[in-house]
């Protein structure tokens, strides 16, 4: 059974830094690709970064390009969201995804997700 | 980039059926796209990859209710037997080369 577990989500203050991770297990972890989403409150999902199965490409929406830094560590079978100079409309629900291929393709499998809320 | 249209609500009576639709944007009317289903207070769920042809996969765990098809650049969910819990908000998702996309979403009113 796959399962995914995020971890690290929390109150931080704009400008502030906060690091995001997801502990995979049930599946071959190194063959796909895994994802951040996000849900900000009351809205719809908004796809944040992706990397490949082996790491050596990662892909970012414009609204955190240059903020936020996906990676992943398949020894331990976990993927990690650094996420700096941290802004209010970056609050939501942060999901980790595993992808159903070893590039970006669409999402098969959820987390359960963490909160991130940035206020003073 | 594909973009994904979706109507934003939906509704239809207990035990009838509904078809959500899905439309992907000029130029991209092949593109295979995801399901996802978001109960209220939890996690989205993978419900199905659906492609150009109508062909669908769906995930582990999914009712026979659910199914897909597909008519040019339209995607679509069909749920029948109506249930309470399919009340829901119903998410379509594609994948270009750097990105994924989602669409708005529906939300789904069970009568």
């Amino acid at each position: 059974e796959v399962r995914l577990v995020e971890s690290g989500g929390g109150l931080v203050q704009p400008a502030g830094s906060l690091r995001l991770s997801c502990a995979a297990s049930g599946f071959t972890f190194n063959t796909y690709a895994m994802s951040w989403v996000r849900q900000a409150p009351g809205k719809g999902l908004e796809w944040v970064s992706a990397i490949r199965g082996s790491g050596t490409s990662a892909y970012y929406a414009d609204s955190v390009r240059g903020r936020f830094t996906i990676s992943r560590d398949n020894s331990k079978n976990t993927v990690y969201l650094q996420m700096n100079s941290l802004r209010a409309e970056d609050t939501a629900i942060y999901y980790c995804a595993k992808d159903r291929g070893t590039t970006v393709t669409a999402v098969d499998h959820w987390g359960q997700g963490t909160l991130v809320t940035v206020s003073s | 980039q594909p973009v994904l249209t979706q109507s934003s609500s939906a509704s239809a009576s207990l035990g009838s059926s509904v078809k959500l639709t899905c439309t992907l944007s000029s130029g991209h009317s092949d593109y295979i796209i995801a399901w996802h289903q978001q109960q209220p207070g939890k996690a989205p769920r993978y419900l199905m990859n659906l492609e150009g042809s109508g062909t669908y996969n769906k995930g582990s765990g999914v009712p026979d209710r659910f199914a897909g098809s597909s008519s040019g650049a339209d995607r679509y969910l069909t749920i029948s037997n109506l249930q309470s819990d399919d009340e829901a908000d119903y998410y379509c998702e594609t994948w270009d080369t750097n990105s994924q996309v989602f669409g708005g979403g529906t939300k789904l009113t069970v009568l």
